[in-house]
């Protein structure tokens, strides 16, 4: 049962170009959603979340876009570096409806950016 | 300041065998959790503790998994007897408090291989 889907393993783009990661929930309880980042040998870390009341959240070159009617979420990484590559991973968490689940991050199965010199 | 600890970073024993992961998390965290990231996957949820208390273990194997984080700081993972399935990243991650606003910060993990 994927409640959160990456369908997209991996993503090559050229420097400057923008990057676009796509994301996938099933679950109507999920109300914040984060993107995590993570380098080879290191743990992930945490790159911008969004609550589900607003449908935008930017953070220099990083925005993340939330559309809950279609139960999905993108991140945007204008203009991409080659520092960015990395894996990236979306994240989501229920609310206080979610009972006993309420916190718990479910994770997608990541997407491997390659940003090209 | 200093980031989440984890170790050993690597393992490597045969099935059947035991083993013990270490965490160390943030200063003044007071939750911490487990996760499992087998290859492929995203990292899932096997243990949470607010202080030395457990909150959710059930996404954890308790037949041969075990957590424990005596004192509300430190916590060990330790598998016994392991299995070739249990290879994967092991991940300690700490916050501040509980709840769905919380960041979790990950430590570096620790990669399981058993043959």
């Amino acid at each position: 049962d994927q409640q959160v889907k990456q369908n997209s393993p991996s993503l090559s783009v050229q420097e400057g170009r923008i990057s676009i990661l796509n994301c996938d929930y099933t679950n109507s309880m999920f109300d914040y959603f984060l993107w995590y980042k993570k380098y080879p040998a290191e743990g992930p870390t945490f790159l911008i979340s969004i609550s589900s009341i607003k449908d935008k959240n930017e953070d220099g070159r990083f925005t993340v876009f939330l559309n809950k009617s279609a139960k999905h979420l993108s991140l945007h990484i204008v203009p991409s570096q080659p520092g960015d590559s990395a894996v990236y991973f979306c994240a989501a968490t229920p609310g206080v409806a979610g009972g006993t689940s309420y916190g718990k991050l479910t994770f997608g199965q990541g997407t491997i950016l390659t940003v090209h010199p | 300041e200093a980031g989440v600890a984890q170790s050993p970073r690597y393992k490597i024993i045969e099935k059947r065998q035991s083993v013990a992961f270490w965490c160390n998390p943030i200063s003044g965290h007071a939750t911490l959790y487990w996760y499992q990231q087998i290859l492929g996957q995203g990292p899932k949820l096997l243990i949470q503790f607010q202080n030395n208390g457990v909150v959710d273990d059930s996404q954890l194997p308790k037949d041969r998994f075990s957590a424990e984080r005596l004192k509300g700081v430190d916590s060990t993972l330790k598998i016994q007897p392991a299995k070739l399935e249990d290879s994967a990243v092991y991940l300690c991650a700490s916050s501040l408090e509980p709840g769905n606003r919380a960041i979790e910060y990950f430590g570096p993990g620790t990669r399981l291989t058993v043959t």
